[in-house]
C-alpha cells in the first residue's frame, strides 16, 4: 500500500515559473527522499532529507520537512522544459533488519515553453 | 563509476511462464531492493537483500523470489506469471541496510505478460 500522497496529482506551468509539490505520509520515518521519473523509465534520485532536518537545498531544488505535520514539499525554481517528469516522494524507515522505501502516487509536472 | 544496471530492458512472456530479472548494484553498495511499478502508480516494495539473505518482504506472494550473489548482484524470479504481473521492475541499491542512506535506482525492466 502507498505510504502517502503527493499533491497535486498533476501540475502544468510555464518555463521560468516555480513548481511546488507536496507530500504527506502516515507513519514515523527516518528519512524522506524525492525522485524524478521520465516517461516510465528508472527513478533519478534528487535529494534526501533526514527526519531531524527541516530544510535542504540542491541547485534549483528546495525540500522542506515537517515531521509534526507528516508532510514535505519540493520546490523547483526557474523551471525548464527538461524538468517535465513525474516526481515521487518516498519515506524511508528502518524496520530492524532492513530498510524500505514507501512511495506516494506521484505528481506529473508539465513545463511548457 | 557505473550506476545500477538491470537486464533485460524489455521482456515479453505468456501467462504461466517463469522469468528472471537481473541487477548489478552501484559500486560500493551491498544492499539491493526490488520494486514493482504498475502503470500510473508509485513503486511498491517487493523485498530487500543484504549479505545474501532476504531481509524484508513486501506484500507479494511466494511466486516472487530472489537471490543475492557474493558480488552483491541480485536476481528477481517470478513463477507462474499472471497478466497482473505486467509492470516495470526496478532495482535499487544502497550502502548498508540503514534507511539513512540514499537508494539509487536502475533503469528498470519492462515486463509484459500476454
Amino acid at each position: 500500500s502507498q505510504q502517502g500522497e503527493e499533491d497535486p496529482q498533476a501540475l502544468s506551468i510555464q518555463e521560468g515559473e516555480n513548481a511546488t509539490m507536496n507530500c504527506s505520509y502516515k507513519t514515523s520515518i527516518n528519512n524522506l527522499q524525492w525522485y524524478r521519473q521520465n516517461s516510465g523509465r528508472g527513478l533519478v534520485h534528487l535529494i534526501l532529507i533526514r527526519s531531524n532536518e527541516r530544510e535542504k537545498h540542491s541547485g534549483r531544488l528546495r525540500v522542506t520537512l515537517d515531521t509534526s505535520k507528516k508532510s514535505s514539499s519540493l520546490l523547483i525554481t526557474a523551471s525548464r522544459a527538461a524538468d517535465t517528469a513525474s516526481y515521487f516522494c518516498a519515506t524511508g524507515r528502518n524496520t530492524g533488519t532492513a530498510s524500505k522505501l514507501t512511495f506516494g502516487t506521484g505528481t506529473r509536472l508539465q513545463v511548457t515553453l | 563509476d557505473a550506476g545500477v544496471t538491470q537486464s533485460p530492458t524489455h521482456l515479453i512472456k505468456t501467462r504461466g511462464q517463469q522469468v528472471t530479472l537481473r541487477c548489478s548494484p552501484k559500486s560500493g553498495h551491498d544492499t539491493v531492493s526490488w520494486y514493482q511499478q504498475a502503470l500510473g502508480q508509485g513503486p511498491q516494495f517487493i523485498f530487500q537483500y543484504y549479505e545474501e539473505e532476504e531481509r524484508q518482504r513486501g506484500n507479494f506472494p511466494d511466486r516472487f523470489s530472489g537471490h543475492q550473489f557474493p558480488n552483491y548482484s541480485s536476481e528477481l524470479n517470478v513463477n507462474a506469471l499472471l497478466l497482473g504481473d505486467s509492470a516495470l521492475y526496478l532495482c535499487a541499491s544502497s550502502r548498508g541496510q540503514t534507511a539513512y542512506n540514499e537508494q539509487f535506482f536502475g533503469p528498470g525492466t519492462r515486463l509484459t505478460v500476454l
